[in-house]
């Protein structure tokens, strides 16, 4: 089946500091979508991309759609303590009734 | 707020058991999205359903089953439970057949503990 591959599995960085992580494929994808997922709790949805070459931003965050549509990178500018969490790519490919194919995620750790 | 709403929020059951974990998704959203998360398979995708129809399937398991309402809630069965069926599970909701690129909406799980 389709597999989304993320990277860093982990990240552990100092406050104020940018992050930067990715999504690859081998398959092309209509929409890659970037989730957040506190413990315990529902993915909460930061970016949606919906075309190649797209660049959007929501606060300090920042998400690319790759123009082969087979990559998304997500980063993360001066990072703090609250943007602790678990991070998940996903992304809709073409052929699909829209669920979503998710990444292992990348679990990032900020110290104050 | 995602607006999607899942309940229990936790469940405690033994092997062999059944049980519905419920989904209301956002209002006016028809798509209705069910997902498992476990540590070793990560969130996977089971069902999809579309004002009431399904329209899709993933990796879902034969003793598992879903239905989506007229007023388009859904539920979720999982029957002859086994331990390993102990995970989160996800329903997500989107206005429309997402396949045009439109966003799913995750509301906060259903924790489910199998002994």
């Amino acid at each position: 089946g389709q597999q989304l591959n993320q990277s860093p599995q982990s990240m552990f960085i100092q406050e104020g500091e940018d992050v930067s992580m990715n999504c690859t494929s081998s398959s092309i994808f209509n929409t890659w979508l970037w989730y957040k997922q506190d413990p315990g709790e529902g993915p909460v949805l930061l970016i949606a991309l919906y075309k190649a070459g797209e660049l959007t931003s929501n606060g300090r965050l920042t998400a690319q759609f790759g123009i082969t549509r087979k990559d998304s990178f997500l980063n993360i500018s001066a990072s703090i303590p609250s943007d602790v969490g678990i991070y998940f790519c996903a992304g809709i490919y073409g052929g699909s009734q829209g669920n979503l194919i998710f990444g292992k995620g990348t679990k990032l750790s900020v110290k104050p | 707020d995602s607006g999607v709403t899942q309940t229990p929020k936790h469940l405690i059951t033994a092997t062999g058991q059944r049980v519905t974990l419920r989904c209301s998704p956002r209002s006016g959203d028809l798509s209705v999205y069910w997902y498992q998360q476990s540590l070793d398979q990560g969130l996977q995708f089971l069902i999809q359903y579309y004002n009431g129809e399904e329209r899709a399937k993933g990796n879902i398991l034969e003793r598992f089953s879903a239905q989506q309402f007229p007023d388009l809630h859904s539920e979720l069965n999982l029957s002859s439970l086994e331990l390993g069926d102990s995970a989160l599970y996800f329903c997500a909701s989107s206005p429309r057949l997402a396949s045009g690129g439109e966003t799913q909406y995750f509301g906060p799980g259903t924790r489910l503990l199998v002994l």
